[in-house]
C-alpha cells in the first residue's frame, strides 16, 4: 500500500530564513513524488515532481526538493522564505508499479512565514 | 485557456437531496479525477476516469456516481446527500501520455454543506 506522511501540521519560519517542509512516503515500486501548494479558497497548484534522475529537483517560485531513497523522504526546501510563501503544502506519491490512477496525498503542512 | 472549471463554487443541500457537481477541462486531458478535501485529512480520491466512457472507483466512492461521456466533462453526482458529504470537492485532470509522472491540474473547488 502506498502512503504519505507529513509529520508537521504547522511550520513557522522568519522571512529570509531557509524553510523545510518534511515528507516521507511508502510505496511498493518506484515512487513518483509531487509537491503541491494551496492558497486560501483556491485549488492545488503543482510545484515540482521527482520521477527519476537527479535527486535534487527544482520547481516553481524558487522551491526545491531532495529525494532520499534510503530515508524514503522528499522534503521541500527554499533557501530564503517570503511572506507570500505562506500557504498549505501537500506532498503526494504515486506507485510506479501499480499505475497512474491514484495520487495519494499527505495531510498537509501549513507554512507561515513571519515578517 | 480556462484549465479546469468547476461549478458551483458553493452549495448548501438538505439531507436526502441530490445534486451534480460539474467539471470541465479544455486541455484535452484523458485522465480526470474527483477528490474531496476534509480538514486535517488531505485529499481522498472519489472516482477517476482514464478516458471517455471509462470510470473507476477511488478510495471513498460510496454515495457518489460519475459519468464521462466526453473528454472534456466529468460530472460528480450525489444521490442522497448526507452530512458526512460536507466537504470541499476538487476536480483534476492530467495528461495520459505522462503516465504516473503526470502532474494534476486542479479546479478551484466546490464547497458543499449538507444540513
Amino acid at each position: 500500500a502506498q502512503s504519505v506522511a507529513q509529520p508537521e501540521d504547522q511550520v513557522n519560519v522568519a522571512e529570509g530564513n531557509p524553510l523545510t517542509v518534511k515528507c516521507t512516503y511508502s510505496v511498493s515500486g518506484n515512487p513518483y513524488l509531487f509537491w503541491y501548494v494551496q492558497y486560501p479558497n483556491r485549488g492545488l497548484q503543482f510545484l515540482l515532481k521527482y520521477i527519476t534522475g537527479d535527486n535534487l529537483v527544482k520547481g516553481s517560485y524558487g522551491f526545491e526538493a531532495e529525494f532520499n531513497k534510503s530515508q524514503t523522504s522528499f522534503h521541500l526546501k527554499k533557501p530564503s522564505a517570503l511572506v507570500s510563501d505562506s500557504a498549505l503544502y501537500f506532498c503526494a506519491v504515486r506507485d510506479g508499479q501499480t499505475g497512474a490512477n491514484n495520487l495519494f496525498f499527505g495531510t498537509g503542512t501549513r507554512l507561515t512565514v513571519i515578517p | 485557456n480556462a484549465g479546469v472549471t468547476q461549478t458551483p463554487k458553493f452549495r448548501i443541500l438538505k439531507i436526502g437531496q441530490s445534486m451534480t457537481l460539474q467539471c470541465t477541462q479544455d486541455m484535452n486531458h484523458n485522465y480526470m479525477y474527483w477528490y474531496r478535501q476534509d480538514p486535517g485529512m488531505g485529499l481522498k480520491l472519489i472516482y477517476y476516469s482514464v478516458g471517455a466512457g471509462i470510470t473507476d472507483k477511488g478510495e471513498v466512492p460510496n454515495g457518489y456516481n460519475v459519468s464521462r461521456s466526453t473528454t472534456e466533462d466529468f460530472p460528480l453526482r450525489l444521490e442522497l446527500a448526507a452530512p458526512s458529504q460536507t466537504s470541499v470537492y476538487f476536480c483534476a485532470s492530467s495528461y495520459a501520455d505522462r503516465g504516473p509522472g503526470g502532474e494534476l491540474f486542479f479546479g478551484e473547488g466546490s464547497r458543499l454543506t449538507v444540513l
